[in-house]
């Protein structure tokens, strides 16, 4: 089955404390894209993957971080949490950038406390 | 740079009635525009896209939306509205330039369907 899996689904954090939330695609997808969703703010694009090695900023990327070692992961990496990173995080991967669909994970909640 | 507004944060219907989800957009370039819808608790997932081809662009479900230039808007129809369709929706943009990378979401219209 084609899919987009993150890893966690939910996670509790205090601040400082760095962690990763794992993205995985398994439709050899060349673009992947980490959102963060914000209650009366829609989603907003953290940062954006073109291919292996080929990554750059969105809207917000303040405070994280990613790499594209393989083509179907993209981590996404909270160096050092604060509590206004507590959000509802989306992965989504496409066959060519954003021309084409987005097809969308689970989601992962993190609450940073 | 590219944003997306949609008017409405919250939008009521009776079961049968029109449903109509209004979205405009501003951008330097021609753009590509997208309709995501969101069920409870899951991720998004896309109901219509137009990409410079016809300007009315059908989508799944008995949803469609209409590209108009002159007014950069994309509002999203349907023609009766269903419980199932009960929802939050997402109107989006990106640029068909060089790089179609980056995607502006608006902040979304949650559909309420009354029996």
């Amino acid at each position: 089955e084609a899919q987009v899996t993150q890893n966690p689904r939910y996670l509790i954090t205090v601040t400082g404390k760095k962690l990763t939330v794992t993205c995985s695609q398994n439709m050899n997808h060349e673009y992947m894209s980490w959102y963060r969703q914000d209650p009366g703010l829609g989603l907003r694009q953290i940062y954006y993957s073109m291919n292996v090695e080929v990554t750059d900023k969105g809207d917000v990327p303040e405070g994280y971080k990613v790499s594209r070692k393989e083509k179907r992961n993209f981590p996404l990496i909270l160096e050092s949490p604060s509590p206004n990173q507590t959000s509802l995080y989306f992965c989504a991967s496409s066959l060519s950038g954003t021309s084409a669909e987005q097809y969308f994970g689970p989601g992962t909640r993190l609450t940073v406390t | 740079a590219q944003s997306v507004t949609q008017l409405g944060s919250h939008v009521s219907v009776s079961e049968g009635a029109l449903v109509l989800l209004r979205c405009n957009y501003s951008s330097s370039v021609p753009p590509y525009l997208f309709w995501y819808v969101q069920y409870p608790n899951q991720g998004l997932q896309l109901l219509l896209k137009y990409t410079s081809a016809a300007t009315l662009v059908k989508g799944i479900n008995g949803f469609e939306a209409e590209f108009k230039k002159s007014e950069t808007s994309f509002h999203l129809t349907k023609p009766s509205a269903h419980m199932s369709d009960a929802a939050e929706y997402f109107c989006a943009v990106s640029d068909s330039g060089g790089s179609n990378y980056k995607l502006t979401f608006g902040k979304g219209t949650l559909l309420t369907v009354n029996p």
